[in-house]
């Protein structure tokens, strides 16, 4: 089955303890991309990927960074996470022509 | 980047099309026109898109004004499934990979 999977779904921590949200996408897409959902702010883009060793900086990426070793896969690294980042996140890959993202389940983060 | 404005909300009965307008009045000639929704706090479901010509699939169908300045999703028969909130999202020309999702239409159906 097509799907973007994310681990781990829920996680509470706290500032300043560094962790990672894992990302991974069985469909070959070499597009990648993170995003937050926030309420009454939308889901808002902090970084993609547009292949392996190619990423750029989307609309929030500050507190965040990636990596795209690995074409299937797109860690969002928080290394000093702070009460802000409080957030549902989704992972999306895609493919061009037609781009048609594809969402991953979503991770919801706490930190206190 | 092009930006879109969508209503906040709209209701529609079962059975019934849904409508759902979008402006994108500075939309540049090579930038498409994409709607995904979101139901709850699931992912986003892609449902359609398209560049000047209409478009259709077994979701929708995509009715794009001539001057390309806003666009039209239709829902031909809602259900209550349908019910989530839908975002009509022009993607920016020098980039494959950057999206901006606006605030999208809470579409209720309803029995």
């Amino acid at each position: 089955e097509a799907q973007v999977t994310q681990n781990p779904r829920y996680l509470i921590t706290v500032t300043g303890k560094k962790l990672t949200v894992t990302c991974s996408q069985n469909m070959n897409h070499e597009y990648m991309s993170w995003y937050r959902q926030d309420p009454g702010l939308g889901l808002r883009q902090i970084y993609y990927s547009m292949n392996v060793e190619v990423t750029d900086k989307g609309d929030v990426p500050e507190g965040y960074k990636v990596s795209r070793k690995e074409k299937r896969n797109f860690p969002l690294i928080l290394e000093s996470p702070s009460p802000n980042q409080t957030s549902l996140y989704f992972c999306a890959s895609s493919r061009p022509p037609d781009n048609e993202q594809f969402f991953g389940p979503g991770t919801r983060l706490t930190v206190l | 980047d092009a930006k879109t404005t969508q209503p906040p909300s709209m209701d529609c009965a079962e059975g019934r099309a849904a409508n759902l307008p979008c402006n994108h009045s500075t939309i540049s000639g090579n930038e498409y026109v994409y709607w995904y929704r979101q139901i709850h706090s699931q992912g986003p479901q892609y449902i359609i898109h398209g560049l000047k010509n209409n478009e259709t699939n077994e979701m929708a169908s995509l009715i794009i004004t001539e001057d390309r300045k806003s666009s039209t999703l239709i829902l031909p028969h809602a259900t209550l499934r349908d019910t989530a909130v839908y975002y009509c999202i022009v993607r920016v020309a020098d980039s494959w990979g950057k999206f901006q999702f606006g605030a999208g239409t809470q579409v209720v159906v309803t029995p």
